[in-house]
């Protein structure tokens, strides 16, 4: 099992605010950072050092955390916002990258 | 515009060997502010780090991994490489070849290939 724990699956209505959760150990030491990955695509960083975007990736997505806890939230949902969210950060020893095992994000 | 791009087989044998490379255009992998790495997505599952590769040579790999990974890389062509010995059918997935960048505490891998596919069969 990861060291970064994420639910499976959550849903949202279209236009409505959902949040995707990443836990795990080293989050209190790290920051968590968000990729999005649409069918067919390649992933893409859409949250880094917290609550940083990238060029290009929409000010609805924004990030946050507490404890052992990273929040990816997503305010004013589209439909383009459907894809698998995974989190990243280094594992407990500090010394690799480990992903958290998705979040599958359904716009309705 | 940062452009990364896999190549190699598609297929692969059983106990054989994976080499796969990137070539990088559009910026230099020389650039003090970069690792390379590789990153794996296996059909239905999540993403999972391989390793990553300085431009000097240097490289820190996933410890489940470690024993059957190289990660190289060539300055001249601007590419780096990935070997996996041993591959099994565990070894099917995705392969995204990737800049990593950060402050060497906190980096993220900001910039992805379009990924290549590798099947294990005989």
């Amino acid at each position: 099992s990861s060291e970064l724990t994420q639910d499976p699956a959550v849903s949202v209505a279209l236009g409505q605010t959902v949040r995707i959760t990443c836990q795990g150990d080293s989050l209190r030491s790290y920051y968590g950072g968000w990729y999005q990955v649409r069918p067919g695509q390649a992933p893409a960083l859409v949250i880094f050092d917290k609550n940083s975007r990238p060029s290009g990736i929409p000010d609805r997505f924004s990030g946050s955390s507490s404890g052992d806890t990273a929040s990816l939230t997503i305010t004013g949902a589209q439909a383009e916002d459907e894809a698998d969210y995974y989190c990243s950060s280094r594992d407990r020893s500090g010394n690799q990258w480990v992903f958290g095992g998705g979040t599958k994000l359904t716009v309705l | 515009q940062l452009h990364l791009q896999e190549s190699g087989p598609g297929l692969v044998k059983p106990s054989e060997t994976l080499s796969l490379t990137c070539t990088v255009s559009g910026g230099s992998i020389t650039s003090a502010s970069y690792h390379w790495g590789w990153i794996r997505q296996s059909p239905g599952k999540g993403l999972e780090w391989i390793g990553s590769v300085y431009y000097s040579g240097s490289t820190y790999y996933n410890s489940s991994l470690k024993s059957r990974v190289i990660l190289s890389v060539d300055t001249s062509k601007n590419q780096f490489s990935l070997k996996v010995f041993h591959m099994t059918a565990a070894d099917t997935a995705v392969y995204y070849c990737v800049r990593e960048w950060g402050d060497g505490y906190n980096n993220y891998f900001d910039s992805w290939g379009q990924g290549t596919l590798v099947t294990v069969s005989s």
